[in-house]
């Protein structure tokens, strides 16, 4: 059970807007930066968002995150086959002192 | 350009001592960042397992703070982990990244434990 909660799977068709949703607590999401990751099959993870909503150079603006209260969420749009991939999303644990990740979402491009 | 580089036995038997090395080019792991050890189950999500600051501070996953060390060297610029008593659970990829964005990570490397 993680402590970031993730829908476990997600689905789009070309073109479309899906957003991806993480849940947690004051102690996480509630009071510090979350960030997002897309993980390739085979592949290592890969900074997507950082700090709520921040995209690291060569990251496409068709991906954009936020964050209100306890809860964050990724979008993606204009949805591309080469999307299909693993998505979490982390933050930093007041209570545990520690680091923290969501159990990831499938994303299937219809 | 920032890389990181695991390395280590790929096969560690039960109750014995995994141990791993990521070798830090591109920067200095006497900069103001953390280094951290995440590992992934096969067919299973992140688990974060801790992280080492140059001062020699760290902080554990409460989850496996009894059983993991991680130690930094750097004079070779690089940083180690070290999991004691391991079972078959503890079979993953394991990853090095730089945090606290984590926008740095190794390849990864799969260490099984197994007899």
């Amino acid at each position: 059970q993680s402590v970031l909660t993730q829908p476990p799977s997600a689905s789009g068709t070309p073109g479309q807007r899906v957003t991806i949703s993480c849940s947690g607590s004051n102690s996480n999401i509630g009071s510090n930066h979350v960030y997002w990751y897309q993980q390739l099959p085979g592949t290592a993870p890969k900074l997507l968002i950082s700090r709520n909503n921040q995209r690291p150079s060569g990251v496409p603006d068709r991906f954009s995150g936020s964050k209100s209260g306890t809860s964050a969420s990724l979008a993606i749009s204009g949805l591309r086959s080469e999307d299909e991939a693993d998505y979490y999303c982390a933050a930093w644990d007041d209570s545990l002192r520690g680091r923290v990740f969501g159990g990831g979402t499938k994303l299937t491009v219809l | 350009q920032v890389q990181l580089q695991e390395s280590g036995p790929g096969l560690v038997k039960p109750s014995g001592t995994l141990s791993l090395t990521c070798a830090v080019s591109g920067d200095s792991i006497s900069s103001r960042n953390w280094w951290s050890w995440v590992r992934q189950p096969p067919g299973k999500g992140l688990e974060w397992i801790g992280e080492i600051y140059h001062s020699g501070s760290t902080n554990y996953n409460p989850s496996l703070k009894s059983r993991v060390t991680i130690s930094a060297d750097k004079s070779k610029n690089q940083f180690s982990l070290k999991l004691r008593s391991v079972t078959a659970a503890d079979t993953a990829v394991y990853y090095c990244a730089r945090v606290p964005e984590f926008d740095y990570w190794g390849q990864g490397t799969l260490v099984t434990v197994s007899s």
